[in-house]
């Protein structure tokens, strides 16, 4: 089955400088990248996503990338805030009996400091 | 729409005691999803139905976890008996999604967390 791995667990910055997270996945069949951020005591939300046939996706401050060859992609968040402080979970859609499983990554907690 | 409602939110029960989770998804969403959030664990998901139908349930625990989908409206995950490692967050989440549709985004509930003693 598909394997999502998500690097750091943990990640500190001063606010301003940039955070990129990166994950892979196994299941070359993979084929939705999506993430979500979750605020302490809240529900994980959408952030950004992108679909195997796009190599880069930008949205303001954030931006995502993805290297098919490699299975890996990454979150890029420039000029941080401390409103950016959250946990963020990297995920990926692969085909399952024709339907889509999504399995997320274990999480990166983001500490923006002023 | 008020989004993916969930109830209880807060539940703390004693170990053996049956308990039952319920979820109301997006109307107009014909997938449901419920995760299970622990610290050691992070976000598994437990089962997926799709147009009502249980599509995987390789994630649910054991035989203590049960779910279904009556309607199209409502979802329950019950577990019996309870068990102080079953102490998570769970989430419901929905989306609109299949066979042949691009994979949608994914709503979740504000989850349910359960404290098993």
């Amino acid at each position: 089955g598909e394997n999502v791995e998500q690097h750091p667990s943990t990640l500190s910055v001063q606010e301003g400088d940039s955070a990129v997270i990166k994950c892979t996945y196994s299941d070359s069949a993979s084929n939705y990248f999506p993430w979500y951020k979750q605020e302490l005591g809240k529900r994980p939300q959408l952030i950004i996503d992108i679909r195997s046939n796009v190599g880069e996706k930008k949205d303001q401050r954030i931006a995502v990338t993805l290297n098919k060859t490699a299975k890996h992609f990454s979150l890029h968040i420039t000029e941080t805030q401390p409103e950016d402080s959250a946990v963020y979970f990297c995920a990926a859609s692969r085909p399952f009996g024709g339907y889509n499983k999504l399995i997320f990554g274990a999480g990166t907690r983001l500490a923006v400091h002023p | 729409d008020a989004g993916v409602i969930q109830s209880p939110r807060h539940e703390v029960t004693e170990m053996g005691q049956e308990v039952t989770l319920r979820c109301k998804p997006i109307s107009g969403h014909n997938s449901l999803f419920w995760y299970r959030q622990t610290m050691m664990r992070g976000l598994e998901l437990l089962i997926y139905f799709n147009n009502n139908v249980p599509i995987d349930d390789s994630g649910m625990p054991e035989d203590r976890f049960s779910a279904k989908m009556p309607n199209a409206s409502f979802s329950t995950l019950k577990i019996q008996p309870s068990e102080p490692r079953d102490s998570a967050v769970y989430f419901c989440a929905s989306s609109f999604s299949g066979r042949g549709v691009r994979t949608g985004e994914l709503f979740f509930g504000e989850g349910s967390r359960l404290t098993v003693l």
